[in-house]
């Protein structure tokens, strides 16, 4: 059974900082790898999608990156911001079509 | 386009009342997902569709809960009867065929069962 484990579950910054949250994977034979960010009382939205084959995935001030062989990603986060203060969820999809299986969150504050 | 909608978005119930959660997924999605979110649990899939076809409930907790989805357009995920323990969030989301595509996920239902 595929296990997803986010290091760490919370983290707290100054504005400006650079930072990575990390995500490891039990399992390494996954179709896909995604980030999620979740506000307070919101739904989740999508940040980024790493395909199997692919090794890293950017927008804009993201970059995530994936070692399907080690079972880890990481999603790089520069130059925060007080309004990345989020949950940022990982999840692992197996096989296309199939379901998701999340970690458990980061909980970022980017403090002004 | 909309996005995914959940009705209702706050539900209260007393313990062993019926409780039916709603969800229109995105047009041309062919793919519709229920989850559940707890503090203890994190979030957990109950059940997938694909073409209004049940492919993956194994993550249902059990026979009180069901969930349907008679069209392309709508589902539902019900409760009966309700328990304590059944208090969460629930998440619909949906996504196409294509394996490049992400999940797009719904406000959620709020569910608080006294």
């Amino acid at each position: 059974k595929q296990e997803v484990t986010q290091i760490p579950a919370a983290l707290s910054v100054p504005e400006g900082e650079n930072l990575v949250l990390n995500c490891s994977f039990t399992d390494s034979a996954i179709y896909n790898l995604q980030w999620f960010r979740q506000d307070p009382g919101k739904g989740l939205t999508s940040l980024l999608l790493i395909q199997s084959s692919q090794r890293e995935q950017t927008s804009g001030r993201l970059n995530a990156s994936l070692d399907k062989s080690s079972g880890r990603s990481t999603l790089y986060i520069a130059a925060s911001q007080p309004g990345d203060s989020a949950t940022y969820l990982c999840a692992v999809e197996e096989t296309s079509g199939s379901r998701l299986t999340f970690g458990e969150g980061t909980q970022l504050t980017v403090n002004p | 386009d909309a996005g995914v909608i959940q009705s209702p978005r706050h539900e209260v119930t007393e313990m062993g009342q019926e409780v039916t959660l709603r969800c229109k997924p995105i047009s041309g999605h062919d793919y519709l997902f229920w989850y559940r979110q707890t503090m203890m649990r994190g979030l957990e899939l109950l059940i997938y569709f694909n073409n209004n076809v049940p492919i993956d409930d194994s993550g249902m907790p059990e026979d009180r809960f069901s969930a349907k989805m008679p069209n392309a357009s709508f589902s539902t995920l019900k409760i009966q009867p309700s328990e304590p323990r059944d208090s969460a969030v629930y998440f619909c989301a949906s996504r196409r065929s294509s394996g490049k595509e992400t999940q797009y996920f719904g406000p959620g239902t709020r569910l608080l069962v006294l």
